[in-house]
């Protein structure tokens, strides 16, 4: 069974940070490009960004509203993916989840989501 | 960026309704298109992923067609766990974007 729990929202000053991580079980997740989506309070979903697998470079990229701010890296020997947000503004607030990726016929796609994590940026 | 646009934003229908959700890519994305479903206080799950193909699990009631910019998701029978909101995404290119999502509401 796949598990994907989301650890370390809570709330946070604006200008503060803070740092999520997901352990995860399940699946193979060294061969897995893994990746974070967000959703602001009652709004939709929103990408914040994609790490590769270590064999696939372990390359980065990330969406325009956090790119500079926010870091997503990964520990293998651990299973865990973590995501560094630091510069925290009012609208990061939102339910982060951890996603890991598959490709099917050269398409990608969001195949397990954890139940995510609340971060709320508020003074 | 490539932008998705979804549409409707809303939809209300009664069970055993035909439902047709459409989005539109802002340039071509080929078939790298994928559809979720969120029910409230849960996170996303995947529905339909290369425009057409089924996540293993997915009622044949759901289903998926396009290329290029425009895109559907259709459900032929709705039944009462279908009511939910729907968000198309595109994987084409980084960032891999959302549409607005489209709730659908029962009548």
């Amino acid at each position: 069974e796949v598990q994907m729990v989301e650890s370390g929202g809570g709330l946070v000053n604006p200008g503060g940070s803070l740092r999520l991580s997901c352990p995860a079980s399940g699946f193979g997740f060294s061969g897995t490009w893994m990746s974070w989506v967000r959703q602001a309070p009652g709004k939709g979903l929103e990408w914040v960004g994609r790490i590769k697998s270590r064999t696939a470079g372990g390359t980065t990229d990330y969406g325009e509203a956090v790119r500079g701010r926010f870091t997503i890296s990964r520990d293998d020997s651990k299973n865990t993916l973590y995501l560094q947000m630091n510069s925290l503004k009012s609208e990061d607030t939102a339910v982060y989840y951890c996603t890991a990726l598959a490709s099917s016929g050269g398409i990608i796609f969001d195949i397990f989501w954890g139940h995510g994590a609340l971060v709320t940026v508020s003074s | 960026d490539i932008q998705m646009t979804q549409s409707p934003s809303s939809l209300s229908a009664s069970v055993g309704d035909g439902v047709t959700i459409t989005c539109r890519a802002s340039q071509t994305i080929s078939s790298h298109l994928n559809w979720y479903q969120q029910k409230p206080g849960t996170a996303p799950k995947l529905l339909i992923f290369g425009a057409s193909s089924f996540q293993s699990g997915v009622p044949s009631r759901f289903s998926g067609s396009g290329s290029g910019t425009d895109f559907t998701l259709t459900i032929s029978s709705l039944q009462p766990e279908d009511f939910a909101t729907y968000y198309c995404q595109q994987s084409y290119s980084t960032p891999y974007t959302f549409g607005q999502g489209t709730k659908l509401e029962i009548k």
